[in-house]
């Protein structure tokens, strides 16, 4: 019930177009979800991050859809960029208890083609 | 922009061996975290720390593994006698989780290689 499920993979898509990426998670105690980019050898950062009091949130080219009655949540990359190319992962955690650990999701390897 | 702080960035040791990762958290930051990433998978939550204890362990988080905040800055990790299923990125983390803010920010972290 702790998963966080996450899909696809991997994901190739062409200079300007979007890119989304899945998650679906089981345990309704969770109640903060972010996303995180990671480049090769470096440590995940922080991208955008959602609370389930809002259906959607934008930040510049990146937008958080979250359908709570799902449970789901997706990355939308828009006017998506070669430097966009990164592994992206999702994360779940309990925001009313402090402290909480992340839950991630398995990863998805984006690559994006000039 | 402060940032989690990690050393060394790769550490090679033999199985058997005992190894110390370090951290500098972001300074007003009042929990710190140990994660783990096998080359390939997904990141693993090890450990969480709150006011000089535990606040929360995973099932990865055994008797080898201890957490200790030295000082006002530091947060390690010891792992007490390596084992080859160890080597992993060892990635740090902390939050300040007031007033809303539970975003956790992460270390370069550790290369951690096992022979």
């Amino acid at each position: 019930q702790q998963q966080v499920k996450q899909s696809p993979q991997s994901l190739i898509v062409q200079k300007g177009g979007i890119s989304i990426i899945n998650c679906a998670y089981e345990n309704t105690a969770f109640d903060y979800f972010p996303w995180y980019q990671q480049f090769p050898g470096k440590g995940p950062a922080l991208l955008i991050a959602i609370r389930p009091d809002v259906s959607e949130k934008k930040e510049g080219r990146f937008t958080i859809s979250f359908n709570k009655s799902a449970k789901q949540f997706s990355l939308h990359i828009m006017d998506s960029q070669p430097g966009d190319s990164a592994t992206y992962f999702c994360a779940a955690s309990r925001a009313e208890t402090s402290g909480s650990r992340l839950t991630f999701g398995e990863g998805t390897q984006l690559t994006v083609n000039p | 922009e402060p940032e989690v702080t990690q050393t060394p960035s790769h550490q090679v040791t033999q199985m058997g061996q005992e190894v110390i990762l370090r951290c500098v958290p972001i300074s007003n930051h009042l929990y710190f975290y140990w994660y783990r990433q096998i080359l390939g998978q997904k990141v693993e939550f090890l450990v969480s720390f709150y006011n000089n204890e535990i606040s929360e362990k995973s099932e990865i988080f055994d008797d080898q593994f201890s957490v200790e905040r030295p000082d006002g800055s530091n947060f390690t990790l010891k792992i007490r006698s390596t084992k080859l299923e160890d080597s992993a990125m060892y990635f740090c983390a902390s939050s300040e989780w007031a007033s809303g803010n539970y975003e956790q920010y992460f270390g370069p972290g550790t290369r951690l290689t096992v022979t």
